[in-house]
């Protein structure tokens, strides 16, 4: 069957330190990836999107990689902040109009 | 602020009400969905429209009925519905490419739906 799987545990970390989140996936060719943020009660928002012929994306303290023979996305936020703490989905788009959704992974950053 | 509106923001009702939730988007964007989420729980694609017509019905019961009026609109009617339809309701809308979504969904910020 067709999975996205994201750690469900939370993850706990200091201040100033990088944050990695792991997105699995199987039985999927996804043209592109994308990560998005969600707050509680509120909608997801877009963070960065990377396709299947880049090895690795960056946007200011984000970072993504995409290694399709693994079915792995690796999300990096360095120098992390108290405000990152939410929650950070992975999706794949599968084509024809669907994105799939991983049910995310909570991050908590702490001061 | 995002830029798609989703009103209202939440909603209580009765299995034997009809409500509607709405969308609206002002981004020229020719794609909108409607996803649903449940607490701890990955958004789940129920409906998507491209060019105002109904392009994915992800099984749906009928008991949700998508309309798109415009471009800009996109509806949810509401019947007859079950306490476990409780969610949160989240509308999205894209560019759409070529053969689907082209790049990234841009998110309301969902319509909180108890249903007593």
């Amino acid at each position: 069957s067709q999975k996205i799987e994201q750690n469900s545990e939370a993850l706990n970390i200091q201040e100033g330190k990088t944050a990695t989140l792991t997105c699995n996936y199987t039985n999927y060719s996804p043209a592109y990836l994308q990560w998005y943020r969600q707050d509680p009660g509120r909608g997801p928002v877009f963070l960065l999107l990377i396709r299947e012929n880049e090895k690795e994306k960056r946007k200011e303290r984000l970072k993504v990689t995409f290694d399709t023979t693994l079915k792995q996305s690796l999300f990096h936020i360095t120098a992390s902040q108290p405000a990152d703490s939410a929650t950070y989905l992975c999706a794949v788009y599968t084509g024809g109009f669907k994105t799939i959704f991983g049910a995310g992974t909570r991050l908590f950053v702490k001061a | 602020d995002t830029e798609v509106t989703q009103t209202p923001k939440h909603l209580v009702m009765g299995m034997t009400n009809k409500k509607s939730l709405k969308c609206e988007q002002h981004m020229g964007h020719r794609a909108m969905y409607w996803y649903k989420q449940k607490a701890k729980k990955p958004p789940e694609l129920m409906f998507v429209y491209s060019y105002e017509k109904l392009s994915i019905n992800e099984s749906v019961p009928s008991r949700f009925s998508p309309e798109c009026p415009n471009s800009s609109l996109l509806n949810l009617h509401l019947h007859a519905l079950q306490p476990e339809d409780s969610a949160l309701y989240l509308c999205a809308s894209s560019h759409p490419g070529g053969q689907g979504v082209d790049g990234e969904l841009f998110f309301g910020e969902g319509s909180r739906l108890t249903v007593l």
